[in-house]
Formats: C-alpha cells, structure tokens, sequence
C-alpha cells in the first residue's frame, strides 16, 4: 500500500525567503504525485503534479517539485515566498498500478510573516 | 473556483441525527470522490463512483453511503452521527480524459453536538 509523510508540520518562513517543504513516499510500484494547497476556508487546489518525464516538474504560482525516486521524495520549492503562499500544503500519490486513489499527507503549513 | 459546487457549506446537527451531503462535479465530469478532513486523522478517502457505479471504496464508515445520480450529482449520506464525525467533508471530480486531476470543492463543514 502507498503512504506519504509529511516531515513538518508546520514551516515558518520570512517574506522573500526561499522555503522548502518535505515530502517521502512509501509504494511498491511506481507512483504517480502531487502537491496540493489550501487556503483557509477553501478547498484543495492543484500545485503541480509529476506522472513522467523530466523529474523538475513547475506548477502555479512558482512552485516548483523535483521527484527523486532513489531517496523516494517529492519536495515542494519556492525561491521567494510572499504573504499569500500562507497556506496548508499536502503532497498525496498514486500508485501507477491496476486502479488506485489519492493518498494525502498530513499537511505542512507554511507560514509566511 | 473550482466548478465543483458542495451543499451546505455548514451544517450543525445532534448526536443520532442523519444529513445528507450533496455535490455537483464540474460539468462533464464522471467521477466523484468524497473525502473527510479531520485534525486528527487528516484528509481520508472515502469512496468514489464513477458515471453512477461505485469504482473504490476507502475508509468509509458502515454508518455512511453515498450515491451518483444519472445527472452526475453525488450525495453523501452519514447517519446515526457521533461527535467524532464532526469534520470538513470534502467532494471531488475528474474527467475520464484526466483522471490525475482532481478538482475539490469547497467542502461542507459538519459538527455534530
């Protein structure tokens, strides 16, 4: 079975700053993944997502994710954070096998100040 | 905004009760996913149907169901309610062309007192 983890629960993080979120996934077979983001009070919102091809995938907003598959991670890049990427992040993955769904982290809150 | 449109947005109900969840995907899309987003065990599948037939079932609760309509519109049913099911009910579609993104509405906050 796929899981993910989440490393931080929470980051904290000056305006203009750089920020990394962490990102592990567990799979037998190869996994398709994703980033999501949740302002308050919304509902996920597709970041970016890697299914193949280049391992440097680029989403909305400047985000960008490279997927490692020896370290089996999937880390969330942003080189100069603003004060509206104050939000819940959540990494999920799928397996490329058979059928399969979602499975969500538990979320990282970046806190910009 | 996403297209995908949940009703009610808050719902406030007894221990024992039962409410009845409903969502409309984003037009033409056939899937439907609901999931549940609570502090302590994070954002759960619960079950997905795809043009009106059941095509996988997560963490779902004996006490809950849910149902496609022919019109798509998915309705998520929780009966005989406990305190703990008070979270954030998320619904979620797909298109058949895409099916790794999946678009979620806004949710439908339930607490159970």
């Amino acid at each position: 079975a796929q899981s993910v983890t989440q490393l931080d629960s929470q980051v904290p993080v000056f305006e203009e700053a750089p920020v990394e979120l962490r990102c592990n996934y567990s799979s037998s077979v190869s996994v398709y993944l994703f980033w999501y983001v949740q302002y308050p009070n919304q509902g996920l919102q597709l970041l970016l997502k890697y299914l193949s091809g280049s391992t440097l995938v680029k989403g909305i907003n400047g985000f960008e994710a490279e997927f490692n598959k020896s370290q089996t991670s999937f880390h969330l890049r942003k080189p100069s954070v603003h004060i509206s990427d104050t939000a819940e992040y959540f990494c999920a993955v799928r397996e490329n096998s058979g059928y399969s769904t979602l499975t969500f982290g538990k979320g990282t809150m970046l806190l910009v100040s | 905004d996403s297209g995908v449109t949940q009703t009610p947005k808050h719902l406030i109900t007894a221990t024992g009760q039962r409410v009845t969840l409903r969502c409309s995907p984003r037009s033409g899309d056939l899937s439907v996913y609901w999931y549940q987003q609570s502090l302590d065990q994070g954002l759960q599948f619960l079950i997905q149907y795809y043009n009106g037939e059941e095509r996988a079932k997560g963490n779902i609760l004996e006490r809950f169901s849910a149902q496609q309509f022919p019109d798509l519109h998915s309705e998520l049913n929780l009966s005989s309610l406990e305190l703990g099911d008070s979270a954030l009910y998320f619904c979620a579609s797909s298109a058949m062309s895409d099916g790794n993104t999946i678009y979620f509405g806004e949710g439908s906050w339930l607490t159970v007192v």
